[in-house]
């Protein structure tokens, strides 16, 4: 196991409402990266978040927001939610924001958006 | 834009015999390439990594790839295939001009036959 940790582990909601999704890090990361994985399909980059700060951002829309807290676990929001966003929500942790360095997975939370 | 090819959904192979899963890349920049590896339910297992030097990487559970520049390849291999192996396989690509994200490709099925 990597020491990532995500819950909670499924989570069902209706079109419309809002989600939020928890990550703690691997200890001694300070990076956090989250990642959707729809059916059948590789993961896409959502955004990262770098000491507290966003570091880089994906081709999501705005109601997708996040944070990172001072002890380097992060949060997922999302808002008016919509049946696309039904998927597999995995955060990554790394010891820096260097694409060199290796993102290690927690194992995920499955959203399913009725 | 950047991108990762897996050209194969699904990869048979007999227990004992070598298998390979093929990955292919396009990236400005030099590569840093991965592979991941996906057990049902579960997030995304770390195998092995390229980031500069000898092109045959070692990693888990007896996995090797081999980095080939001219072809843009770095295929994933085993000598000798387990039926455990049987899981679906990433492979992704950052770069150090994009060093927040990870691009993964569509993943490969890899069944392995007792």
């Amino acid at each position: 196991e990597t020491g990532v940790t995500q819950s909670p582990t499924h989570l069902i909601k209706t079109r419309g409402q809002q989600v939020t999704l928890r990550c703690s890090s691997q200890s001694g990361h300070n990076t956090v990266s989250w990642y959707q994985q729809a059916l059948g399909q590789g993961p896409q980059f959502i955004f990262q978040y770098y000491r507290e700060e966003e570091n880089g951002r994906g081709n999501f829309p705005p109601r997708f927001s996040g944070l990172q807290f001072p002890n380097y676990s992060s949060e997922l929001n999302v808002n008016a939610l919509e049946l696309d966003d039904s998927a597999l929500y995995l955060c990554a942790s790394s010891s820096n924001y260097r694409g060199l360095e290796t993102q290690y997975f927690g194992p995920g939370t499955r959203l399913l958006v009725l | 834009a950047q991108s990762v090819a897996q050209p194969e959904d699904q990869v048979n192979v007999a227990e004992g015999n070598p298998l390979t899963v093929k990955c292919t890349y396009s990236v400005s920049g030099n590569p840093y390439l991965f592979w991941y590896v996906q057990y049902p339910n579960r997030g995304l297992q770390f195998l092995l990594k390229y980031i500069t030097g000898d092109n045959l990487v070692k990693g888990s559970y007896g996995f090797e790839a081999e980095f080939n520049k001219s072809q843009t390849s770095f295929h994933l291999k085993k000598p000798s295939a387990l039926v455990s192996d049987s899981a679906l396989y990433f492979c992704a690509v950052s770069t150090s001009y994009n060093t927040d994200k990870l691009i993964f490709g569509t993943g490969t099925r890899l069944q392995v036959f007792p």
